[in-house]
């Protein structure tokens, strides 16, 4: 069901800056505001973003959000092997009257 | 520091109800602004909502679910539950219980407190 898409793969490199992607609609993205998630496999997501750009206490500044018409961002500046999990973009859906989550990008630091 | 902890069978039978609570503790479930949710994760996919509670009993569901769906809410207790009944194979899935404010229909919920999530697999 995911409404929102997202690369499913990203790779950089230690220190470099890398951006994922989260493309939705008019009824999604374009009406509400984005929230990003971060994911280590086997555990529980955690906020990294919210109200598309704002970043939870304790979430490095390294992390910025960023939103533009049906379209979001989230950059990773400073790309650290810490980084090297998966990444999920969630908005709510006027239409559908639900949270959409995207298909969840996996970066990987080379 | 808010904590949530999913409770309940790991294994369910097809076609039966899976129930699910999860407990607060560290905060309370009736503080004003906070609504309650329910996310689930299939093995190796992505993340789909369940839906949300808040304590006065207001829900919010995902229109795909919710003819099946129950979320309920006891605040003397501390917890908040799913049932989802008629499962089936494609309900197997790690459950995740997590707070948000904001409520679903306003703006997009951020969940910013989840419990460790819980494997529950439909099967015979």
């Amino acid at each position: 069901q995911s409404m929102l898409t997202q690369p499913p793969s990203a790779s950089g490199t230690p220190g470099q800056r890398v951006t994922i992607s989260c493309s939705g609609s008019s009824s999604n993205i374009g009406s509400n505001t984005v929230n990003w998630y971060q994911q280590v496999p086997g555990t529980a997501p955690k906020l990294l973003i919210s109200g598309n750009n704002q970043r939870p206490s304790g979430v490095p500044d390294r992390f910025s959000g960023s939103k533009s018409g049906t379209s979001a961002s989230l950059a990773i500046s400073g790309l650290q092997s810490e980084d090297e999990t998966d990444y999920y973009c969630a908005a709510w859906d006027d239409s559908l009257n639900v949270v959409v989550f995207g298909g969840g990008t996996k970066l990987t630091v080379l | 520091q808010l904590q949530l902890q999913e409770s309940g069978p790991r294994l369910v039978k097809p076609s039966e109800t899976l129930s699910l609570t999860c407990t607060v503790s560290g905060g309370s479930i009736s503080s004003s602004g906070y609504y309650w949710g329910w996310i689930r994760q299939p093995p190796g996919k992505g993340l789909e909502w369940i839906g949300s509670i808040y304590y006065s009993g207001s829900t919010y569901y995902n229109p795909s679910l919710k003819s099946r769906v129950t979320i309920s809410v006891d605040t003397s207790k501390k917890h908040f539950s799913l049932r989802l009944s008629s499962v089936t194979a494609a309900d197997t899935a790690v459950y995740y219980c997590a707070r948000h404010i904001t409520p679903p229909v306003l703006d997009t919920p951020p969940f910013d407190y989840w419990g460790q999530g819980t494997l529950v697999t439909v099967s015979s």
